[in-house]
């Protein structure tokens, strides 16, 4: 199945732990994104990348920082996790251009930290 | 900075019609989206608007008026299933492939 995929599906973890989310795209995309969406529903691009460019959201903390190995991943690694960290993380692609109106989304990792 | 607005619930009846209305204040703006979310799933793609006008797709329809910073989404024959948040997002020129995301509708279609 073509489609973007995430792992883990939940992750719960202790303050001041690092942990990473694995994202991977099958669809060819050269775009991909990282979004936050807290218990309010509110979504917000932390970042996105292709293999020009990084755009950082200047209002994310460095401790979060992306990785991608190929064209066709982007991984999340969070360090030192924070109570404040817990939310929804989704991961998403899109070709470039006007193309990136519209977006494929991964089905989500709940993070949580206690 | 970058805002989009929406009204944050709405109430309509099945098989009736739903207008969903998003005012933004983005610069370098590209163009407009629309996204569907189920409780506990992902934000799914339903149209966009790049220029001026009304684009149809199935019982979805979407708008974009540029002069007005407006857009809405019109949802046609409403379903139970359609029962979701609607959030729409503008992709602007504020750093590569940059999107903002409004505040969110939480539609509720009643019987």
């Amino acid at each position: 199945d073509t489609a973007v995929s995430q792992t883990p599906k939940y992750l719960v973890t202790q303050m001041g732990n690092d942990k990473s989310i694995k994202c991977e795209q099958n669809l060819g995309h050269d775009t991909m994104y990282w979004y936050k969406q807290d218990s309010k529903k509110f979504l917000k691009i932390m970042f996105s990348y292709n293999n020009k460019e990084l755009i950082i959201n200047e209002t994310v903390p460095n401790r979060f920082s992306p990785k991608s190995p190929d064209k066709a991943h982007l991984n999340l690694h969070i360090n030192s996790l924070e109570l404040g960290d817990s939310a929804v993380y989704f991961c998403a692609s899109s070709q470039e251009g006007l193309a990136g109106l519209e977006q494929y989304f991964g089905p989500g990792t709940r993070l949580t930290v206690t | 900075g970058q805002s989009l607005e929406q009204p944050s619930e709405v109430t309509a009846v099945e098989g009736a019609i739903v207008q969903i209305n998003c005012t933004y204040q983005t610069s370098g703006f590209y163009g407009l989206s629309w996204y569907q979310q189920h409780d506990g799933g992902a934000p799914t793609f339903l149209s966009y608007n790049a220029l001026d006008g009304l684009e149809e797709t199935g019982r979805f329809s979407s708008f974009l008026s540029r002069s007005d910073s407006y857009g809405y989404l019109l949802l046609q024959e409403l379903q139970m299933k359609d029962s979701a948040s609607y959030f729409c997002a503008a992709l602007n020129s504020g750093g590569y492939q940059k999107v903002t995301f409004g505040t969110g509708t939480k539609l509720q279609v009643i019987p």
